[in-house]
């Protein structure tokens, strides 16, 4: 059935360097969703990406959809101690709605 | 505000007991979903629902249950028939396919 893995499962950083999270599947994507959520709380929705080669930005953080549309990424930019939390990927289906999520990234940030 | 209203927020309940955790939601959304989330495992689909009166299984329902009466409520029942069912649990909201979820702030079950 549908599977997304997600890489790296954790994810330690400075202030203020950079941090990816990687999104890949073994067949075609319809669509791709980002989710952030904080420690002890609820995912909440960033962006959804559905085009080939998409690329959308806000603020420090950059989605991209690969070509094929079988992986996508997460960057942010200078990360600082707000960022900290667990990202997620999903993968939308067309027919039902319901998404199957990734593993997710934990990403920690050292003042 | 519109939104998703989860509760309890903590449950504690003993072995062999059926609870159900309460889902509501404001927003006029047709369909609702049901996740777990495990540490290290990421959310689950336990069921989902596109309409009123009706339903699907996800991936791990065994051992739950659950209704749509009415657009509003999805309620979730964790059966004495789920082995593990210690888990935070996640109910989400959706517009249509264009939109991401939003999620309620989640019930975290503890079974003694």
């Amino acid at each position: 059935g549908q599977q997304v893995m997600q890489i790296p499962q954790y994810q330690h950083v400075q202030e203020g360097e950079d941090f990816t999270t990687y999104c890949n599947s073994s067949t075609t994507l319809s669509n791709i969703q980002w989710y952030k959520q904080r420690p002890g709380g609820h995912p909440v929705f960033l962006i959804q990406l559905v085009k080939s080669g998409e690329v959308k930005k806000q603020k420090r953080l950059t989605f991209q959809f690969g070509e094929a549309k079988k992986n996508s990424s997460l960057h942010i930019t200078a990360t600082q101690t707000t960022d900290v939390g667990t990202y997620f990927c999903a993968e939308g289906s067309s027919n039902t709605g319901k998404l199957i999520f990734g593993q997710g990234t934990t990403l920690q940030v050292k003042p | 505000d519109g939104g998703i209203t989860q509760s309890p927020k903590y449950l504690f309940r003993k072995e062999g007991q059926n609870v159900t955790l309460s889902c509501e939601q404001n927003l006029n959304h047709d369909a609702m979903y049901w996740y777990r989330q495990d540490p290290g495992q990421g959310l689950r689909l336990i069921y989902y629902s596109q309409i009123v009166n009706d339903f699907q299984k996800g991936d791990i329902a065994e051992g739950y249950s659950v209704s749509r009466e009415k657009k509003e409520s999805f309620p979730l029942t964790v059966t004495s028939a789920q082995k593990n069912p210690t888990a935070f649990y996640l109910c989400a909201s959706r517009a249509n396919r264009n939109y991401g979820y939003t999620f309620g702030s989640g019930t975290r079950l503890t079974v003694v």
